[in-house]
């Protein structure tokens, strides 16, 4: 168990649709990593946030957004949902991103699009 | 930005083989190479990493080497066990943010 937390682990919705994925890090974790996994594109970095401000983006798509609370556990929205975002999201935490660079995963929520 | 190639997408073995698995990464000033085990229904966990101020890293089964000049690294696994079955996923990052670019994972398969 990496002691992060994602709600939903399945979710099934329809095309056009908004869904809300949610992560609590690691106790103690200030930075928070979103990744989509998918068969032909691997592991994608989305977007990271450090202690309630986005520190970097990577292949996010302009309908999808997040934000980490003060709380530090974070959202991922997706919108108007295509079939193509059919994936596993995964959440990550770490302490601090400069001390180890190792990256602790939940288990994912995996979201199918019909 | 980084790109990471990993090969073979798939390995298969002998329960006692070893097993190797090569990446290579284009960024010259990536740092940070840590290697994850992804097992059926679970997130990626960290197995070995490996800093650019080292050549190689051992963990009893597992070893991980770097050679900076040729810009490549390697998995290896000796005396494979069926719970060795996973996916593996190399990654290279810089220092400062640390964000990982995976390669696109290796699934081993070790038979009984």
């Amino acid at each position: 168990d990496s002691g992060v937390t994602q709600t939903p682990k399945h979710l099934i919705t329809a095309t056009g649709q908004r869904v809300t994925l949610r992560c609590s890090p690691r106790s103690g974790d200030l930075s928070v990593y979103w990744y989509q996994q998918s068969l032909d594109q691997g592991l994608q970095f989305l977007i990271q946030y450090y202690n309630g401000e986005e520190r970097a983006k990577g292949n996010i798509l302009e309908r999808f957004s997040a934000q980490q609370f003060p709380d530090l556990h974070s959202e991922l929205n997706l919108s108007s949902l295509e079939l193509g975002d059919s994936a596993l999201y995964f959440c990550a935490s770490s302490p601090d991103p400069a001390n180890t660079g190792e990256l602790f995963f939940g288990e994912g929520s995996r979201l199918t699009v019909l | 930005g980084e790109n990471v190639e990993q090969h073979p997408s798939t390995l298969s073995v002998q329960e006692g083989d070893s097993a190797v698995i090569k990446c290579t990464y284009s960024d010259s000033a990536s740092n940070y190479f840590p290697w994850y085990k992804q097992e059926l229904g679970k997130g990626p966990q960290l197995i070995i990493d490996i800093r650019s101020n080292v050549g190689e890293k051992k963990d009893q089964r597992i070893a991980v080497t770097l050679n900076k000049t040729a810009k490549h690294f390697s998995l290896h696994i000796t005396e494979t066990q069926p719970e060795d079955s996973a996916v593996y996923f190399c990654a290279a990052s810089k220092g400062g943010s640390y964000i990982p670019t995976f390669g696109r994972g290796t699934s081993l398969i070790v038979h009984p």
